[in-house]
């Protein structure tokens, strides 16, 4: 069965960074694109970024576009999300999905990490 | 702000049935996609395309599509429906996917 693991969230300070993990297993992981989507405390959820299945083309929102950077290993079926400058409003669940197929349907979500952007 | 909108809260009688919607222009051109997703838990693919199912699903969800509307439909709501509803679908750019800002349903 399809498994998203996600990994790497903690407390850090405001402008520090962080680097998310997500580990993949149940699925032919370089077939598939993959996205990282957040929510912050009590709010709806807000996606984050896209990466191709072969990495080719990345996308990100404009909230993050500059600050975060998403990329993936397929040999190790792993996506990453790099955050730098990190800001109070980026505090949130991150969740690593898997795309359907083409299209922008996610079929498949992590649990989730927490990441908590305080002084 | 979204670019798809959603009513913040809907409420339904057991066994009802209740409509959700979600307003947007890229509804247009892209089908919408709708999530579950319970408290402390990761979203849930409930329908996708035009009227598709994930496995698992009940058939009591269903969707449709009209205009710059999409819709979901749940016939005969049961309490296990009552959970925080998302559309998505991509944005105008086509690039980027885009959530509705969620419908908390409450059974009653």
């Amino acid at each position: 069965q399809v498994q998203l693991v996600e990994s790497g969230g903690g407390v850090v300070q405001p402008g520090g960074s962080l680097r998310l993990s997500c580990a993949a297993s149940g699925f032919t992981f370089s077939s598939y694109g993959m996205h990282w989507v957040r929510q912050a405390p009590g709010k709806g959820l807000e996606w984050v970024a896209f990466i191709r299945y072969d990495g080719s083309n990345k996308y990100y929102a404009d909230s993050v576009k500059g600050r975060f950077t998403i990329s993936r290993d397929n040999s190790k079926n792993t996506v990453y999300l790099q955050m730098n400058s990190l800001r109070a409003e980026d505090t949130a669940v991150y969740y690593c999905a898997k795309e359907r197929t083409t299209g922008a349907t996610i079929d498949y979500w992590g649990q989730g990490t927490l990441v908590t952007v305080s002084s | 702000s979204s670019e798809l909108t959603q009513d913040p809260a809907v409420s339904v009688a057991l066994g009802q049935t209740v409509r959700i919607t979600c307003q947007g222009d890229s509804l247009r051109s892209y089908y919408a996609s709708w999530y579950q997703q319970k408290p402390g838990q990761a979203p849930v693919l409930v329908i996708y395309g035009k009227n598709d199912r994930p496995s698992g699903i009940p058939d009591r969800f269903s969707g449709s599509s009209s205009g710059n509307t999409a819709s979901l439909t749940i016939t005969g709501a049961q309490a296990e429906d009552e959970s925080d509803y998302y559309c998505s679908s991509r944005d105008s750019s086509g690039h980027h996917l885009v959530f509705g800002g969620g419908t908390k349903l409450t059974v009653l």
